[in-house]
């Protein structure tokens, strides 16, 4: 079945230090991916998407780029904050049905 | 306007009782999940039901029953609680079953601490 593997947590960076948070998946068919962000106390937000080999997703100066021959959709910030603080999940969505497969989460701690 | 609400947010009560958890959509959404949070943060769906009707149901013990009276509502009802059930019960709702375009909206989340 469909599985996704990120990094154990948690991450903890200094603000405006470079993140990237590790983010592999198996799938038998051709999947969409996410990234998801969940804010201490509340629901998961979508944080970015990519539906196709090769595309790159982007949001709030968070990217990442759907690699089918590593299968992998790795998050990266260039230069992160303090309010960037939240668990990160990755996901996916096989192309029958929207249901979504996620990550353990990895909790990211920004410091001043 | 909140766009996937849940009640209560907080639900402490005793092994072996009968809870729900309600949960609204104003998106004018086809399709509403559930999803559990464990206490490591996993995620996992549960059920997923399609215009009123069950599409997904993941292994769930059948004490959890959900229920959809409207295309708008999705609700979960755990009968005789045990401790395992303590977690974080997320509700989600999405424009159709399929598609890779399919966003789905979470609702803020039920912490459920069974005791």
């Amino acid at each position: 079945g469909d599985s996704v593997t990120q990094m154990e947590g948690p991450v903890t960076l200094s603000e405006e230090a470079f993140l990237t948070i590790n983010c592999t998946y198996t799938a038998t068919g051709y999947p969409s991916l996410f990234w998801y962000v969940q804010y201490p106390g509340e629901g998961l937000q979508l944080l970015l998407k990519a539906t196709k080999a090769d595309d790159k997703g982007s949001n709030k100066g968070f990217e990442a780029t759907y690699r089918k021959e590593t299968t992998s959709f790795h998050l990266e910030k260039g230069s992160v904050q303090v309010s960037d603080s939240a668990v990160y999940f990755c996901a996916l969505s096989d192309r029958g049905y929207s249901t979504l497969t996620f990550g353990k989460g990895t909790m990211l701690l920004v410091s001043p | 306007d909140t766009a996937v609400s849940q009640t209560p947010k907080y639900l402490v009560t005793q092994m072996g009782n009968d809870k729900s958890i309600k949960c609204e959509q104003n998106l004018g959404h086809d399709t509403m999940y559930w999803y559990k949070q464990d206490s490591k943060k996993f995620l996992k769906i549960m059920f997923s039901y399609n215009n009123k009707e069950l599409i997904i149901n993941e292994t769930v013990p059948n004490r959890f029953s959900p229920k959809s009276p409207d295309k708008a509502h999705l609700n979960l009802h755990i009968n005789s609680l045990e401790l395992g059930d303590s977690a974080v019960y997320f509700c989600a709702s999405s424009q159709d079953i399929a598609g890779p375009y399919n966003e789905q909206f979470f609702g803020p989340g039920t912490r459920l601490t069974v005791l």
